[in-house]
């Protein structure tokens, strides 16, 4: 049982340039979410799907836009990739939204943006 | 969601049990109690939540008091792969999101 596996796990990009973080679930959740963790400043929340064809804004959604497809996918990309964006990402999914039911996260992708 | 408080590091002796505090003492009545941890530069790793009564795990227990204000989180024999950075964080009903502050470094000596 993988739980939640991120793809790639490291990639250096230049400005401009544009790129799809893949996480994908076998867990059958509903929900799924993606953060960024920058130092000292915990993980904030971009974007976050709660069933499969449907996406909504989380905290910080500017610079990124998602799909979800399939259930058990949800991609994460930068058009435009800015040095802004230099960061840790993290997808995350639970069963449902409700507040009794954990996240559980994959390993994260570090992306530098030169 | 309501603010949690947290010591920033805490030293703990191999074999010996952590018990990790935090403060949320703007906490409302159907916020749960969330502890992940993060290991290194890993995801975060769910530990275990409660709402009111104290819970306890293959991994952990939590203890909230009879006000809702505090609570603990304990390992009970913490080893040297418990090292890591431990967030509290409370949860309003039918949030998405999971706000981390900036957690307690725990550190198990050997």
């Amino acid at each position: 049982n993988a739980g939640v596996t991120q793809t790639p796990k490291f990639r250096v990009l230049k400005t401009g340039q544009s790129m799809t973080l893949l996480c994908a679930q076998d867990m059958n959740h509903e929900y799924m979410y993606w953060y960024r963790q920058d130092p000292g400043m915990g993980l904030r929340l971009i974007h976050y799907s709660v069933g499969e064809g449907t996406t909504a804004k989380g905290e910080v959604p500017d610079g990124y836009n998602v799909s979800r497809l399939k259930k058990q996918n949800f991609l994460l990309g930068l058009e435009s990739a800015a040095p802004s964006q230099t960061s840790v990402y993290f997808c995350a999914s639970s069963l449902l939204g409700w507040s009794n039911q954990p996240q559980h996260f994959g390993d994260g992708t570090r992306l530098s943006i030169l | 969601d309501a603010k949690t408080t947290q010591p920033p590091s805490m030293d703990c002796a191999e074999g010996r049990a952590a018990n990790l505090p935090c403060n949320h003492s703007t906490i409302s009545g159907n916020e749960y109690v969330y502890w992940y941890r993060q290991i290194h530069s890993q995801g975060p790793q769910y530990i275990i939540h409660g709402l009111k009564n104290n819970e306890t795990n293959e991994m952990a227990s939590l203890i909230i008091t009879e006000d809702r204000k505090s609570s603990t989180l304990i390992l009970p024999h913490a080893t040297l792969r418990d090292t890591a950075v431990y967030y509290c964080i409370v949860r309003v009903a039918l949030s998405e999101k999971l706000t981390f502050g900036t957690g307690t470094r725990l550190t198990i000596i050997p």
